[in-house]
Formats: structure tokens, C-alpha cells, sequence
């Protein structure tokens, strides 16, 4: 079972809607991450943050933002969903830089 | 920048078979790799890794990996699969002291048939 817990795990919203994807752990991890990714690819970074007040931009760029107030919490905000954005987001979290990532269920989004 | 590279996107073996998946990196400096698996309906979770030390590396369910080094190569293998294995594989890569998260390959979906 996941120590990080991700909501909603299925979202179908309009174009031009604000969307806020949850994400939360238990583990008292420093290290969170956001990966996208679409049907038989691979996942890419798409936001870091090493701790609280921390946030940085991963290697694919995102027309998301994220926040880092508390350590357990770190959620993905996108101001105005398009259709591009449909995809799977996964959060994860690490004890140590480099080291083996934790992740949640995911988020299946869906703008039409 | 580092990329990943997974053969097999997707590999049929009835159960018993002998089981390798193939996974090259391009980075030639100090690596952290990692096998991840994710179980139909499931999340991401971790099969095993390599820091450091010896290059054969043994996971969870009976799976290992070796790294090669001179071949820029983690494949994963088992000897033999059972029909619980069917699940999606990904490798991943941390390069030393480059930019924080892992790089994945794209995946090997993996089906054992009874």
C-alpha cells in the first residue's frame, strides 16, 4: 500500500478550468516530485522541491505550478486546462537525493 | 542530456520461461539505477537498485539486475517467471551530481501466460 496518497485519481474537467491535483505523504520525506506521463511512454519530471519553500522545474516543461508549505504536502495547480494537458501525473517522494522514489497511484486527467 | 533506453516495449512468456529485459543508459559518469514495477491497477514500486559495490544486484520476487558498466547496461532477469509477473517494467537512471529525479525509460509491458 502507498504511503502517498494522491486525489482524484480520475479527473474530467472542461477547457479553461482550474484544476488542483492533491498529493500527500506520510513519510516525513524532504524530496517530492511531479512526473507526467503519457500511454507507453516514459515518465518525465515535470516539478521538483526539495523541501518546504522549495520548488523546481523538472526537464519537461509544464504549463503547471506547485507549492511546497508543508512538508507532507505538494500539489500541482494548472490555471487553465487545454486538451494538451490530458495525461497521468504521479507524485512521488525520497528519503535521500538520488535515492529510490515512493510514488502514488496517480492522477488520470482528462480535459476535453 | 540522459536518456534511457528499454528494447522490448512489449514481451509474452508463458510461465517457467527464463526472463530478461534489456535497459542501456547514456550517461558515462557515476549512475544510481533503479528497476521500478507496477502491478495492474497499482502504483510504481521499487524492484531494486544499484549505488555502488557489487554490480549483481537481487530485488524483491526472485528478480536481479547486473550493471555492466563498459556496456552502459541494467538489464533485469529472472529464471524463471510466474504468471504474477505479468506488470510493466521501467528502469531509471540518476546521474551523480546532475539534477535532482530519476530518468525512465519508457517501459517493457511484460505478459506471462499460464
Amino acid at each position: 500500500e502507498a504511503d502517498i496518497y494522491q486525489t482524484p485519481r480520475y479527473l474530467v474537467i472542461g477547457t479553461g478550468k482550474k484544476i488542483t491535483l492533491e498529493c500527500s505523504q506520510t513519510m516525513g520525506h524532504d524530496k517530492m516530485y511531479w512526473y507526467q506521463q503519457d500511454p507507453g511512454m516514459e515518465l518525465h519530471l515535470i516539478h521538483y522541491s526539495y523541501g518546504v519553500n522549495s520548488t523546481e522545474k523538472g526537464d519537461l516543461s509544464s504549463e503547471s505550478t506547485v507549492s511546497r508549505i508543508r512538508t507532507e504536502h505538494f500539489p500541482l495547480t494548472l490555471e487553465s486546462a487545454r486538451p494538451s494537458h490530458t495525461s497521468q501525473y504521479l507524485c512521488a517522494s525520497s528519503e535521500v537525493l538520488g535515492g529510490p522514489l515512493h510514488f502514488g497511484n496517480g492522477t488520470r486527467l482528462t480535459v476535453t | 542530456a540522459q536518456s534511457v533506453s528499454q528494447h522490448n516495449h512489449h514481451v509474452i512468456l508463458s510461465e517457467a520461461a527464463s526472463l530478461e529485459l534489456g535497459c542501456n543508459y547514456s550517461y558515462g559518469g557515476t549512475v544510481n539505477l533503479f528497476w521500478y514495477v507496477q502491478y495492474p491497477g497499482q502504483h510504481l514500486q521499487l524492484l531494486l537498485k544499484y549505488f555502488s559495490g557489487d554490480p549483481l544486484v537481487k530485488g524483491i520476487k526472485g528478480f536481479e539486475a547486473e550493471f555492466i558498466k563498459s556496456k552502459f547496461s541494467f538489464n533485469l532477469r529472472k529464471p524463471s517467471v510466474q504468471w504474477s509477473d505479468t506488470a510493466e517494467y521501467f528502469c531509471a537512471v540518476k546521474e551523480g551530481g546532475g539534477a535532482d529525479g530519476l530518468t525512465f525509460g519508457k517501459g517493457t509491458h511484460l505478459i506471462i501466460q499460464p
